[in-house]
């Protein structure tokens, strides 16, 4: 049984630019959230998706965007990057919706550093 | 709001010594918390959770503590060992059908030799 992978693992990018991190959940898990983690601080949920919608969103602009595809891997996009965006960018896969939570698998994460 | 937060950011524990890491919640409603253990380079790990129907719940080495009344909940880790080392943070799905983890900022856990 494979884990939640993330790629790529770090990430240095310009402020203006876009990025695309990328997820593949564990095997059997159908829904993946993503999280971001600023130094020092606790994750912070952006969004889920199940069924390839999004399934939930937190206080975060719309410059944060994602995809679920049928394979139930997942991208997370971020345009129009801001120096605060650079942090840890979690990926957590589990099973089905109203047991999601106790599924929770989360990745290594992506460390994104704008600059 | 809701919020979740942890009383002390750092704790320095001898090796062999027994660990307690404390966190506070807000939301009267919560009814489930979860336990997560962060190392260096790696993704929230899970370690034990507790439901609002339970003042205690044992697993190997840890045990969880559920104050409902102060809304506060403990992790405690007995005999720690260095592999203890990592951030711990409690977390709580909230209302939304649990697709959501709300964290505290965590609780970096040193264990000394």
């Amino acid at each position: 049984e494979t884990g939640v992978t993330q790629s790529p693992t770090h990430l240095i990018k310009t402020r203006g630019q876009q990025v695309t991190l990328r997820c593949s959940s564990q095997s059997g898990h159908n829904t993946v959230s993503w999280y971001q983690q600023a130094l020092g601080q606790g994750p912070q949920f952006i969004f889920q998706y199940y069924r390839e919608e999004e399934n939930g969103r937190g206080n975060f602009p719309p410059r944060f965007s994602g995809l679920q595809f049928p394979n139930y891997s997942s991208e997370l996009n971020v345009n129009a990057l801001e120096l605060d965006d650079s942090a840890l960018y979690l990926c957590a896969s589990s099973l089905a919706f109203r047991a999601g939570i106790y599924g929770y698998t989360f990745g290594s994460g992506t460390r994104l550093t704008v600059v | 709001g809701e919020s979740v937060g942890l009383h002390l950011p750092t704790l320095s524990v001898q090796e062999g010594d027994n660990s307690i890491i404390n966190c506070a919640y807000s939301n009267s409603a919560s009814d489930y918390f979860i336990w997560y253990k962060q190392e260096s380079g790696k993704g929230p790990q899970f370690i034990i959770d507790i439901r609002s129907n339970m003042d205690k719940r044992q697993g190997q080495r840890v045990t969880v503590l559920l104050n409902k009344t102060v809304k506060h909940l403990s992790l405690q880790i007995a005999a720690t060992q260095p592999g203890d080392s990592a951030v711990y943070f409690c977390a709580d799905p909230g209302e939304t059908s649990g697709s959501r983890l709300t964290f505290g900022e965590g609780t970096q856990l040193t264990v000394n030799p």
